[in-house]
């Protein structure tokens, strides 16, 4: 069974940079898209991009050149920098898994709430 | 920017009853919608892909149909575990895009 795990800190000060990381256990990074998707609250949620296990991204557009995610497979992990952060980018952001960019997200961290105030 | 949007926001049902939930995309959709549900502090959970398909482990009390712009997800007999919000997500255009319903909430009546 696939698990995926976020950390980071829970309090970034507006302006600065979000990081967040994701460790993924019990399956294989290769042949997977991994990505990062926020809610935040009361509101839908909202898919941040991808990485393939290559290092290819595809981000959101709405966000900009903002994001970028990255990989460490020697760790397992993949990990998420959004720059220059409002209050609008409090959220709870989640990792997960994508089989292949046509399948559905088919495992998820438990998510991770971080929220932008001075 | 096609758009999801479910209904109802609430549903209000007791066990043992039958469940309807609704997907409404703005633009047609391919055969690619999800759903999933979610309970608090817990990680989402794949219920359906490609629109009717249940995933793994799913019970055979959920299923979904649809296509093109209208996408259904019925719970045929509540349990009480399956009170929870529900959203569905769809795929578009390539590099793909995913967005997501803002999710209806089933609980108890």
């Amino acid at each position: 069974q696939v698990q995926l795990q976020e950390s980071g800190p829970g309090l970034v000060k507006p302006s600065e940079t979000l990081s967040l990381t994701c460790t993924v256990s019990g399956g294989s990074f290769t042949g997977n898209y991994w990505n990062w998707i926020r809610q935040p609250p009361g509101k839908r949620l909202e898919w941040i991009g991808y990485i393939y296990f290559s290092g290819t991204t595809n981000y959101n557009p709405s966000l900009g050149s903002r994001v970028s995610i990255s990989l460490d497979m020697s760790r397992n992990q993949f990990s998420l920098k959004l720059s220059s952060v409002t209050a609008a980018d409090t959220a709870l952001y989640y990792c997960a898994r994508l089989p292949s960019r046509e399948s559905p997200f088919d495992f998820w961290g438990q998510g991770s709430m971080v929220v932008v105030s001075p | 920017e096609s758009v999801l949007t479910q209904s109802p926001a609430t549903l209000s049902l007791s066990p043992g009853d039958r469940a309807t939930l609704s997907c409404r995309a703005s633009e047609r959709v391919t055969s690619y919608l999800a759903w999933y549900q979610q309970k608090p502090g817990q990680a989402p959970r794949l219920l359906i892909y490609d629109a009717s398909n249940r995933a793994t482990g799913i019970p055979a009390r959920f299923s979904a149909s649809g296509s093109g712009t209208d996408f259904t997800l019925t719970i045929s007999s509540l349990e009480p575990e399956d009170f929870a919000v529900y959203f569905c997500q769809q795929r578009r255009g390539w590099p793909p895009v995913y967005t997501f319903g803002q999710g209806t909430k089933l609980e108890i009546k």
